[in-house]
């Protein structure tokens, strides 16, 4: 078990909306920001957002994020194929003192 | 632009020792934190480790620490980890990523492709 918990998966017809949803605890994602990663079958993750809800160059803005007290969310809107992917959200563990990663959830485009 | 290439992963049996290496260029390397993180197949990530650039601040998963040993060598933009005993547990693609440390928080911003790692009888 993951110490961020995430639906396994999420789905929506294209230029529909999905979110994704990272639920954590005070020592987690309550205390620390929180960074999301796509990872397109067969490659390597990708960071999505940074510090909660800040988008590096290049990721469109159809990808936003959000934290609320020990949860966030990622909102992906107007679906395409191409967002057919797991999403990991991640965050620093002040307790453990680690990296952690949500178990990732499967964005299937219907 | 940043590029990150892993090599080592291979088949090796339980109880075995395994050394990942990392590439690094596109970047000053020495100036930034690097992390592993691994994959089983079919699995989640899963942070395993990571390292400032001086070797002052290195920190392990509780699974792997006592058995994997991270190491890097700014003059060659390298970085490496040692694995020692390996369980069939430890069988997952290896990713080196960068982790950007901005003072507030850290995130991991550039990925290599992944190396291997099988460990079997």
């Amino acid at each position: 078990q993951s110490v961020l918990t995430q639906p396994p998966s999420v789905s929506a017809a294209p230029g529909q909306k999905v979110t994704i949803s990272c639920s954590g605890s005070s020592s987690t994602i309550g205390s620390n920001y929180v960074s999301w990663y796509q990872q397109v079958p067969g490659t390597a993750p990708k960071l999505l957002i940074y510090d909660n809800n800040r988008r590096p160059s290049g990721i469109p803005d159809r990808f936003s994020a959000s934290k609320s007290a020990t949860s966030a969310t990622l909102v992906i809107t107007g679906l395409q194929t191409g967002d057919e992917a797991d999403y990991y959200c991640e965050t620093w563990d002040t307790s453990l003192s680690v990296e952690v990663f949500g178990g990732g959830t499967m964005v299937t485009v219907l | 632009q940043v590029q990150l290439v892993e090599s080592g992963g291979d088949l090796v049996k339980p109880g075995g020792s395994l050394r990942l290496s990392c590439a690094g260029s596109g970047f000053t390397f020495s100036d930034y934190y690097l992390s592993w993180i691994r994959q089983a197949p079919g699995k989640g990530l899963e942070w395993i480790s990571y390292i400032d650039g001086t070797e002052k601040f290195i920190n392990y998963a509780a699974s792997v620490k006592g058995r994997f040993t991270i190491s890097r060598d700014n003059a060659k933009n390298s970085l490496f980890l040692q694995m020692n005993s390996l369980r069939a547990e430890d069988t997952a693609v290896y990713y080196c990523a960068r982790r950007l440390w901005n003072g507030y928080s850290n995130y991991f911003d550039d990925w290599g492709q992944g190396t291997l790692v099988t460990v079997s009888s």
